[in-house]
């Protein structure tokens, strides 16, 4: 079963708007807290991630807002820019004895409009 | 310095029919992942190795078996193709087990398509 759920599938923002994408898990065990950007025929990359030790990390333009209590967290993308355009895939982690694996949202599409 | 590196780019199999996939990780990274990305889906976790072992699996069936080399370099193989193994195969790499400090780093994947 899908262990993380994201939205909105889809997405299309004003240049220079904010784009938030959201995201929610089941499992408390789940520690890591990561978002990737995946452009046509690249592979995932990371963006910025977090931990549950804290409510908010900044990085740029991109921000992951995080509630634990809620169990869950997202992405906003300030003033939003066509190369923002691309798929956004949230993911979440828990460390065990035998690695880890990152759980991965089904992701969603950003177009960004000049 | 390169990135994740994975051969080949694209591969066309039949039903029934055995493929190999391989991947050369980042310089030092001693961990390697597999995923499989089903078109318009995200990623799904098949295997880690760490220092040549496996530490790690996803609930994939036993067709599906990898192993990692001395040079930390790793192989996919994937038996009885079927027509759902279609795919984009992505690798990723890490400097460790721990990935709190050492995120994963994927690579451009092998899109496998099985007719």
């Amino acid at each position: 079963q899908q262990q993380v759920k994201q939205s909105p599938q889809s997405l299309i923002v004003q240049k220079g708007g904010i784009s938030i994408i959201n995201c929610a898990y089941e499992n408390t065990a789940f520690d890591y807290f990561p978002w990737y950007q995946q452009f046509p025929g690249k592979g995932p990359a990371l963006l910025i991630a977090i931990r549950p030790d804290v409510s908010e990390k900044k990085e740029g333009r991109f921000t992951i807002s995080f509630n634990k209590s809620a169990k869950q967290f997202s992405l906003h993308i300030m003033d939003s820019q066509p190369g923002d355009s691309a798929t956004y895939f949230c993911a979440a982690s828990r460390f065990g004895n035998s690695g880890y694996a990152l759980n991965f949202g089904k992701g969603t599409s950003l177009l960004v409009t000049p | 310095d390169a990135g994740v590196t994975q051969s080949p780019t694209h591969l066309i199999k039949t039903r029934g029919q055995q493929v190999t996939l391989r991947c050369s990780p980042i310089s030092g990274h001693k961990s390697v992942s597999w995923y499989q990305q089903v078109l318009g889906q995200g990623p799904q976790f098949i295997f880690q190795y760490y220092e040549k072992e496996e530490r790690g699996r996803g609930n994939f069936p036993d067709r599906f078996s990898a192993r990692q080399f001395p040079n930390y370099s790793s192989e996919l193989n994937v038996n009885a193709l079927l027509l759902g193994d279609s795919a984009l195969y992505l690798c990723a790499s890490s400097l460790d087990r721990q990935i709190y400090n050492s995120p994963l780093h994927f690579g451009n994947g092998t899109r496998l398509t099985v007719t």
